[in-house]
């Protein structure tokens, strides 16, 4: 079946301009998660759906990132007036949900460039 | 919040030798423990991961071992290969959240 997606692929923009990503998670898929990737580093917790509701938003850096889930499916992370250290990869992942050790599936991510 | 330490940030092996990453994690509700390998511009992919009420599982080439006592898990790799060269992460879970590692890059010399 058809994995994690993720658009753009690849996003150019201007400093102080708004930028919203896109996660489709795997179908039945409750859990969802945003990941931010920096150059050579590692995965940086954003925040985490189940369903449609944000149980832990606490890895949002600012006031400028927000994201929301609807029909329990895909969601969006908005960056707000952009500023260059928001320039990373933002991998979106999802999971089956609910207690225990289920596997995050990861999308193919989207790379923000802030000019 | 959870710390996830992992060392070393880099590692070359010649190929059929032996590669072991070690992490530490700093809460001990940590309760799901996974490694997933991100190849060059590719999106990180679950390779092994242990629950807490277990202390080491292996799947071929690759085995996981974890000491909760000492809040620490490890890697290992096996007979390696040069298609193992990627970054690793580890990661640990507690409600939900994973706390990732810094990674590690392994380089299989051939």
């Amino acid at each position: 079946g058809a994995g994690v997606s993720q658009s753009p692929s690849n996003k150019v923009t201007e400093k102080g301009k708004d930028v919203e990503l896109r996660c489709d998670p795997i179908s039945g898929h409750t859990a969802l998660y945003w990941y931010r990737q920096s150059l050579g580093q590692g995965l940086e917790f954003l925040i985490y759906f189940q369903g449609n509701s944000a149980p832990d938003k606490s890895g949002l850096p600012s006031d400028r990132f927000s994201a929301e889930r609807t029909g329990g499916s895909v969601s969006t992370l908005t960056i707000q007036r952009t500023q260059q250290e928001d320039s990373a990869v933002y991998l979106c992942a999802s999971s089956q949900g609910g207690t225990g050790g289920n596997e995050q599936f990861f999308g193919p991510g989207t790379r923000l460039t802030v000019l | 919040g959870e710390n996830v330490e992992q060392h070393p940030s880099t590692l070359s092996v010649q190929e059929g030798d032996s590669a072991v990453i070690k992490c530490t994690y700093s809460d001990s509700a940590s309760n799901y423990f996974p490694w997933y390998k991100q190849e060059l511009g590719k999106r990180p992919q679950l390779i092994i991961d242990i629950r807490s009420n277990v202390g080491e599982k292996k799947d071929q080439r690759i085995a996981v071992t974890l000491n909760k006592t000492a809040k620490h898990f490890s890697l290992h790799i096996t007979e390696t290969q040069p298609e193992d060269s990627a970054v690793y992460f580890c990661a640990a879970r507690i409600n939900e959240k994973l706390t990732f590692g810094t990674g590690t890059r392994l380089t299989i010399i051939p």
